[in-house]
């Protein structure tokens, strides 16, 4: 069984740049999360995903979004990057039916994303 | 915000129990008690949850308090492998985690 992965590993943009950050969910799974873990601080909510839909978002901007592909894939794309856009980008998958996802969550080793 | 208030370090020595404590005093009748740990350079990784029963499984056992205000996470027998940030969650239905802070464990050679 494959866990799930995250790429790149690190990541240096600057300022006003896009990026885009991509997850592999563990096989069978069809739930995708997106969490940002600032400097010493717990991870945060960004947005969650079930087929290929946005299905729960957090208290973050519209530059940042996110797709769901038909394997279940996810990519999170932040547009015109801001210093505090610095952190551990984290992917959890887990497997949720209509909706709810209530099984735990698996997740990734994360994206470090540096912006200067 | 986070729901839970855990304290900020602990430490263990090797191969000793671990009572890693979490107060939850708004807690409802529908949040289930979830713990993920997040060793270093690593994802969370999730450890144990229950609801109001004490919870055992093959990484830590979960005690709840009756009256589910407070709840302690165990670990039987630290290991250095243990040595990581412990989240304590409440979460109920299909909603997102949300961590806190968490208690930065130590665990002594």
């Amino acid at each position: 069984e494959t866990g799930v992965t995250q790429s790149p590993t690190h990541l240096i943009k600057t300022r006003g740049q896009q990026v885009t950050l991509r997850c592999s969910s563990q096989s069978g799974h069809n739930t995708v999360s997106w969490y940002q873990q600032a400097l010493g601080q717990g991870p945060q909510f960004i947005f969650q995903y079930y087929r290929e839909e946005e299905n729960g978002r957090g208290n973050f901007p519209p530059r940042f979004s996110g797709l769901q592909f038909p394997n279940y894939s996810s990519e999170l794309n932040v547009n015109a990057l801001e210093l505090d856009d610095s952190a551990l980008y984290l992917c959890a998958s887990s497997h949720g039916t209509s909706g709810s996802a209530w099984g735990e969550q698996f997740f990734g080793p994360g994206t470090r994303l540096t912006v200067l | 915000d986070a729901k839970t208030t855990q304290p900020n370090s602990m430490e263990s020595n090797e191969e000793e129990p671990v009572h890693l404590p979490c107060n939850h005093s708004t807690i409802s009748g529908t949040d289930y008690i979830h713990w993920y740990r997040q060793l270093p350079s690593q994802g969370p990784e999730y450890v144990i949850h229950g609801l109001t029963s004490n919870v055992n499984n093959r990484m830590a056992s979960l005690a709840i308090a009756e009256d589910r205000k407070s709840s302690t996470l165990i670990l039987h027998r630290a290991t250095l492998r243990d040595a990581a940030v412990y989240y304590c969650i409440l979460r109920v239905g299909n909603t997102p985690l949300v961590f806190g802070k968490g208690t930065r464990l130590s665990v002594i050679a």
